[in-house]
């Protein structure tokens, strides 16, 4: 069984550029959650998706940030316009209902320049 | 609001001594779990332990859970080398909506050869 996916592992941007992540989550599971984890502090919520509805997204910093889940599916997370304070590594997790362990993926590294 | 802050935030020992990590959270829990991290990974789930089990064990590891302290402990006994990662407790709300797993700042742990 695949795990969880993430694409790109890093990606180095200047400020003001758009970049968009991509997370495959385990196939058939429900629950999607975005993390971040900036210079080695807290991991950070962002949003959790069930199915292709937004359950909670009280952890996006902005409206630069923008995440789908198309058709329930993959979930993708795009930063439009990048600044500095975004760089941090970005996890996606997975989980197949709740409560219940969450399976992630090994997290996007983003750099702003 | 935070949930899940660990103690301490970095810790250093031999191979072989036990490691022991802490975990306070804020707000009532259907079940807290603890995950590892490898530098440059994604997290790795370790063990979960419900609301209604004091004391949980998986190989090397010993989990205690004090709801009325909101607060548990993660320990590792006959530390190696591989060991040595950033491990950090997350907490899943105890409500009959959907809410978001949250993850503290973790601790940081070196074990020396």
């Amino acid at each position: 069984e695949a795990g969880v996916t993430q694409f790109p592992s890093h990606s180095v941007i200047e400020k003001g550029q758009t970049v968009t992540l991509r997370c495959d989550p385990i196939s058939g599971h429900d629950n999607l959650y975005w993390y971040r984890r900036v210079m080695g502090k807290e991991i950070k919520f962002l949003l959790h998706f069930v199915k292709e509805s937004k359950q909670d997204e009280s952890g996006m910093p902005n409206n630069r940030f923008l995440a789908e889940r198309t058709g329930g599916t993959y979930s993708t997370l795009k930063v439009q316009p990048a600044e500095l304070e975004d760089s941090g590594v970005y996890f996606c997790a997975s989980k197949a209902s709740r409560p219940g362990e969450l399976f992630f993926g090994e997290g996007s590294r983003l750099t702003v320049l | 609001s935070q949930q899940g802050e660990e103690d301490p935030q970095a810790l250093s020992i031999q191979e072989g001594e036990n490691a022991t990590m802490n975990c306070s959270y804020k707000t009532s829990i259907n079940n807290l779990q603890w995950y590892r991290q490898n530098s440059g990974r994604g997290l790795v789930h370790l063990i979960l332990i419900r609301s209604n089990e004091r004391e949980k064990h998986s190989g090397r590891l010993r989990v205690t859970l004090d709801t009325s302290k909101k607060s548990s402990s993660l320990l590792i006994t006959a530390s190696r080398a591989a060991d040595t990662a950033s491990y950090f407790c997350a907490t899943d709300p105890n409500s009959g909506g959907y809410q978001k797993v949250t993850f503290g700042t973790g601790t940081k742990l070196q074990v020396i050869p």
